[in-house]
């Protein structure tokens, strides 16, 4: 069974654009989620998404958005980037949030640089 | 609200010597409690889970973790480190069916293994 992907590994990008990150869990989960990972911050919590719901959502400004598809593939916006938005931003599936099956399982995540 | 403490961000030990990784747990409600594994350039990758029952968990690659309410901890051994373990550990914590899948994660500790 494949992993999660993400779309694209390595990204570039300057202040005060936007960019979108795309993430396709495991066949047969539906819950994905997202996580920023930074040296100074650790991994922070974004945003989850079950079945096209926003189930829970981290402490981070309204420039970060994300929505989930009907294939549960998920995707994640960052509008009007800053500096600090610089980060490896983490996408897991699980199965069923909230149960005994509830074990993330992660990408190797999307490398975005903000000059 | 949950949290998770780690022990100690850097630990040194020596190949063939007992890997021990510290972690403590808050949580309002019996919690689900993970330890991940993050090799350079990657995601993070799951080596056990605890749900409820047996205190000790077994996981990949030789790990293994026990739960100890009274302690609110949940430490990482393994008994012969190889130098393959270097990597940084980060434990983690959810709970609740409000919750979801949401992770809380510690600090992350640095793995060194030395020949």
């Amino acid at each position: 069974k494949a992993g999660v992907t993400q779309t694209p590994r390595y990204l570039i990008k300057t202040r005060g654009q936007q960019v979108t990150l795309s993430c396709s869990p495991i066949s047969g989960h539906r819950s994905v989620s997202w996580y920023q990972q930074t040296p100074g911050q650790g991994l922070q919590f974004l945003f989850e998404y079950f079945s096209e719901t926003q189930r829970n959502k981290g402490n981070f400004p309204g420039r970060f958005s994300g929505r989930q598809f009907s294939n549960s593939r998920s995707e994640m916006n960052v509008s009007t980037l800053e500096l600090g938005d610089s980060a490896l931003y983490l996408c897991a599936s699980s199965l069923i949030p909230g149960t005994d099956y509830n074990e993330q399982f992660f990408g190797p995540g999307t490398r975005l640089t903000v000059l | 609200a949950q949290s998770v403490t780690q022990l100690g961000s850097h630990v040194s030990v020596s190949e063939g010597a007992l890997v021990l990784l510290r972690c403590n747990y808050s949580s309002s409600v019996p919690p689900y409690l993970f330890w991940y594994v993050q090799y350079p350039n990657q995601g993070l990758q799951l080596l056990l889970k605890y749900t409820t029952g047996a205190t000790l968990v077994k996981g990949i690659n030789g790990f293994e973790a026990e739960f100890k309410k009274s302690e609110t901890s949940f430490h990482l051994t393994k008994p012969s480190a190889h130098m393959s373990d270097a990597a940084e550990y980060f434990c983690a914590v959810s709970g609740g069916e409000t919750s979801g899948s949401r992770l809380t994660f510690g600090e992350g500790t640095q793995l060194t293994v030395n020949p």
